[in-house]
């Protein structure tokens, strides 16, 4: 069955650090990958996400995440962290061979911005 | 436009009380998929439908649990006999088509549900 690692439940960096999120997944045939964001008592907000073609995929808010195979990775990143980006941020798959299409999250990593 | 309506956003039940807990869906969009994301977890699936059809309920916990989409738009989740363990917030998500080829999933705020 798939599942979401992300190593880190919290992490903390200086406003204007680099922000590295990670994740790993664990099928052998690569899934449909996501970030989502969520913020206290909202829902999840899509970030990005990669389905085919271009492994480097970028999203809203200065945020980017690689698809890696041979790692079996899908780390978010950003350059330079804002204090806004305080919030949580969950991984998820889609397992492309799953007729339900449903999405299977990690367990969540809160990002916390220092000023 | 408006997105992932839910309500109630909050709901406090006293154990063995039934709940029902509603999704409306962003107009046109197919299918309709319920998580359940407990207290520091991630969500997790419940339910999903295409339609009014319902095509995988295979993450409902027990049989206490039922969702309904009776016209293709929207939906009910209902928890029957509510335990403490049931505590949790309940997300629902639509997407335009069928939800495949990696089609986003656009969710709503969610419902808390406490049971006391």
């Amino acid at each position: 069955a798939q599942s979401v690692t992300q190593l880190g439940s919290h992490v903390s960096v200086s406003e204007g650090a680099l922000v590295l999120l990670r994740c790993n997944y664990s099928s052998s045939v690569p899934p449909y990958l996501f970030w989502y964001v969520q913020y206290p008592n909202q829902g999840l907000q899509l970030l990005l996400k990669y389905t085919t073609g271009a492994t480097l995929v970028k999203g809203i808010n200065g945020f980017e995440a690689e698809f890696k195979k041979s790692e079996t990775s899908f780390h978010l990143t950003k350059p330079s962290a804002h204090m806004s980006d305080a919030a949580e941020y969950f991984c998820a798959v889609s397992d492309r061979l799953d007729s339900s299409y449903k999405l299977i999250f990690g367990s969540g990593t809160r990002l916390l911005v220092r000023p | 436009g408006a997105g992932v309506s839910q309500s109630p956003r909050y709901k406090v039940a006293k154990r063995g009380q039934d709940v029902a807990l509603r999704c409306d869906p962003i107009s046109g969009h197919v299918s309709l998929f319920w998580y359940q994301q407990a207290l520091g977890q991630g969500p997790e699936f419940l339910t999903y439908f295409q339609n009014e059809a319902q095509l995988d309920k295979s993450g409902l916990p027990s049989d206490r649990f039922f969702a309904e989409r009776p016209e293709g738009s929207v939906s009910t989740l209902k928890i029957q006999r509510t335990q403490q363990e049931d505590s949790a917030v309940y997300l629902c998500a639509s997407s335009l088509l069928g939800g495949g080829e990696g089609e986003t999933q656009y969710f709503g705020p969610g419902t808390r549900l406490l049971v006391l």
